[in-house]
């Protein structure tokens, strides 16, 4: 099983239109990262969750984490064109020492309709 | 502009020849990994490359060697390899602490690898 499952998979929304994507977890999470990634090219950081109940913004984007639950969300508002793009969360895995072990979900790929 | 490069960013090789990735960091971090994208799966961690040491993926062929020469730059060596090791390749870079915490990981534009 995925240790890290997005929904949704995918999302078609309208311009303007605010959006929320999911990343929950099926092991303890020690911090929660958001990348952003258009087809084919690297991931650019949006924001690191390190605290049960830490919540960041970055212009529009919003991110949450709810330790408990092992869950983040990332809310966009009011939505762009260039909002587009695969939307990954990666997970750290603090394996003990210097095991160190980020794992990512598949993404969520977004498109915003002008 | 990300601070991390890569070269080639697109690379078509046969199954045997040997080939290198090349990745750059002008960031100061003192780790670096080699990840690898294929369509509908999650992004995989192949190699980190953290304080002096080499962590790798157990389920990673041999095909594939890392070579880490300096804290600033990064390799991955290709040989004979098959057409599912076709893939987007991507580097990262990160600043670590020796106590195991770490900030947060910066990407390169990745290397497109077909294998034919």
């Amino acid at each position: 099983s995925q240790e890290l499952e997005q929904s949704p998979q995918s999302l078609i929304v309208q311009e303007g239109k605010n959006l929320t994507i999911n990343c929950t977890s099926s092991k303890t999470l020690y911090g929660l990262y958001w990348y952003k990634q258009k087809y084919g090219e690297g991931l650019i950081f949006l924001m690191m969750l390190q605290k049960g109940g830490e919540e960041k913004s970055h212009e529009k984007i919003t991110a949450k984490l709810d330790e408990k639950k092992q869950q983040s969300s990332l809310h966009i508002t009011a939505s762009q064109p260039s909002h587009a793009g695969i939307y990954l969360c990666g997970a750290d895995r603090r394996g003990g020492g210097s095991n160190y072990k980020l794992t990512f979900g598949k993404g969520t790929l977004l498109t915003v309709n002008p | 502009e990300t601070g991390v490069t890569q070269t080639p960013r697109h690379l078509v090789m046969g199954m045997t020849n040997k080939k290198s990735l090349k990745c750059e960091q002008h960031l100061g971090h003192n780790a670096m990994y080699w990840y690898k994208q294929s369509a509908k799966k999650p992004l995989e961690l192949m190699f980190v490359y953290s304080l002096e040491e080499r962590v790798e993926n157990n389920s990673v062929p041999s095909r594939f060697s890392p070579e880490c020469p300096n804290s600033s730059h990064l390799f991955l060596h290709l040989h004979t390899l098959q057409p599912e090791d076709s893939a987007l390749y991507l580097c990262a870079s990160s600043f670590k602490m020796s106590s195991g915490s770490q900030y947060e990981q910066y990407f390169g534009p990745g290397t497109r690898l077909t294998v034919t």
